[in-house]
């Protein structure tokens, strides 16, 4: 079955470091996106890319970073510059299509130790 | 440029009892709408979408949403909720141009007492 992957579920970073969370699709999709989810905050978009070695910022790219070097994968750094790494955060992808919508991984949990 | 607004962070209704979410849109172009759910530490997943056909959508779940072009609104209704529909649902809105980009509101909570 197609879907879309997140790994790992949970995820523990210390002070200082960079850690990657990692995003598949076997869905054949062009775009895939980055969201942040904190409580109360709903979504946050980080980066997309809507194509393969083309990603643009979103609302909160600051302290994130991202490469595009296959249509399937789309994973996402979080750097030491992320002053606040702890929170959720979901993988999406579509077809560049106006009426299309997301399909979403199931997360991954990042919490700073 | 698009929006979208729910109205209420928090919806707490009894079992068995009617659930209305709300959703209003602002768009400057025809508009497609989503409602997302998402259970505790999980993805979103696809309730429902319209898409300029009719303008009362069916989706899973028992769920259903009435596009109202004069009020400018998408809201999610459910006859009879049901312990397991205790979630947060989020309503999106895109539209002709957009290339797929989601605008996203800020999601309702609801609570099911039994």
């Amino acid at each position: 079955d197609g879907g879309i992957t997140q790994s790992p579920k949970y995820l523990f970073r210390k002070e200082g470091q960079n850690v990657t969370l990692s995003c598949e699709q076997n869905l054949n999709h062009d775009a895939m996106y980055w969201y942040r989810q904190d409580p109360g905050q709903g979504l946050r978009l980080i980066y997309y890319s809507q194509i393969v070695n083309d990603f643009q910022k979103g609302d909160i790219a600051e302290g994130y970073s991202v490469s595009r070097e296959k249509k399937e994968s789309f994973p996402l750094t979080v750097t030491s510059a992320q002053k606040n790494p702890t929170a959720f955060y979901l993988c999406a992808s579509s077809y560049p299509r106006d009426a299309y919508g997301y399909t979403f991984g199931s997360g991954t949990r990042l919490t700073v130790v | 440029a698009q929006s979208v607004t729910q109205l209420g962070s928090h919806v707490s209704v009894s079992e068995g009892a009617l659930v209305l979410l709300r959703c209003n849109y602002s768009s400057s172009v025809p508009p497609y709408l989503f409602w997302y759910v998402q259970y505790p530490n999980q993805g979103l997943q696809l309730l429902l979408k319209y898409t300029s056909a009719a303008t009362l959508v069916k989706g899973i779940n028992g769920f259903e949403a009435e596009f109202k072009k004069s009020e400018t609104s998408f809201h999610l209704t459910k006859p009879s909720a049901h312990m397991s529909d205790a979630a947060e649902y989020f309503c999106a809105v895109s539209g002709r141009g957009s290339q797929g980009n989601l605008i996203f509101g800020k999601g309702t909570k609801l609570s099911v007492k039994p």
